[in-house]
């Protein structure tokens, strides 16, 4: 069955715009986690949607948003952005949230570039 | 604060030898461990994981060790291949209903052939 899909791959905006990304994660999987990765900083949790509800958040600001629909596809927007949002952007996918860690599986990521 | 360091950016091994990358922790609240490998343009795959209950689990060619009193883990990979050359992430979970993973930043391995 197809993986988990991210659009788009490649964006570049300046700073204070907004940008949206969008997640399609695995067909029959419910929950979608989205991560952050800047050189040095590895993978950062940014918040977990089942059901369209977000179930937990990371340490980030008020600027990083997301949401859910009802076919679980996922958006995440960022607004006002800054030079330090530059950074690939992964989602992740598994069953149900209580599922184990291990069948959480990655999208390709988004390569976000704010200028 | 990272609560999971790996603090080897890259590590260089020959083809056949074993490969061994470090990872240390903070929170001793995780009790689960993954490690993940990530190829460039793709995202994370997982790659093997050990139980807070258990110091050592193996998968073929790799072995995750887990030292919990010195909140060291490391994963060995005997023999490398260079389809290995990749990044390696380990993470770390608290448990838990709020089962987020908690990533280290990760090492570049090369595998010369």
């Amino acid at each position: 069955k197809a993986g988990v899909t991210q659009t788009p791959r490649y964006l570049i905006k300046t700073r204070g715009q907004q940008v949206t990304l969008s997640c399609s994660p695995i067909s029959g999987h419910r929950s979608v986690s989205w991560y952050q990765q800047t050189p040095g900083q590895g993978l950062q949790f940014l918040f977990e949607y089942f059901s369209e509800t977000q179930r937990n958040k990371g340490n980030f600001p008020g600027r990083f948003s997301g949401r859910q629909f009802s076919n679980s596809r996922s958006e995440m927007n960022v607004s006002t952005l800054e030079l330090g949002d530059s950074a690939l952007y992964l989602c992740a996918s598994s069953l149900v949230p209580s599922g184990a860690l291990n069948e959480q599986f990655f999208g390709p990521g988004t390569r976000l570039t704010v200028l | 604060d990272q609560q999971v360091k790996q603090n080897s950016p890259s590590l260089s091994v020959q083809e056949g030898r074993i490969s061994i990358l470090n990872c240390d922790y903070t929170n001793s609240m995780f009790d689960y461990f993954l490690w993940y490998k990530k190829y460039p343009a793709e995202g994370p795959t997982f790659l093997i994981s050990i139980s807070s209950i258990k110091d050592k689990n193996e998968d073929g060619r790799f072995t995750v060790f887990l030292n919990k009193s010195a909140k060291h883990l490391s994963l060995h990979i005997v023999p490398s291949q260079p389809g290995d050359s990749a990044v390696y992430f380990c993470a770390a979970s608290a448990g838990g209903s709020a089962r987020q993973l908690t990533f280290g930043s990760g090492t570049q391995l090369t595998v010369l052939p």
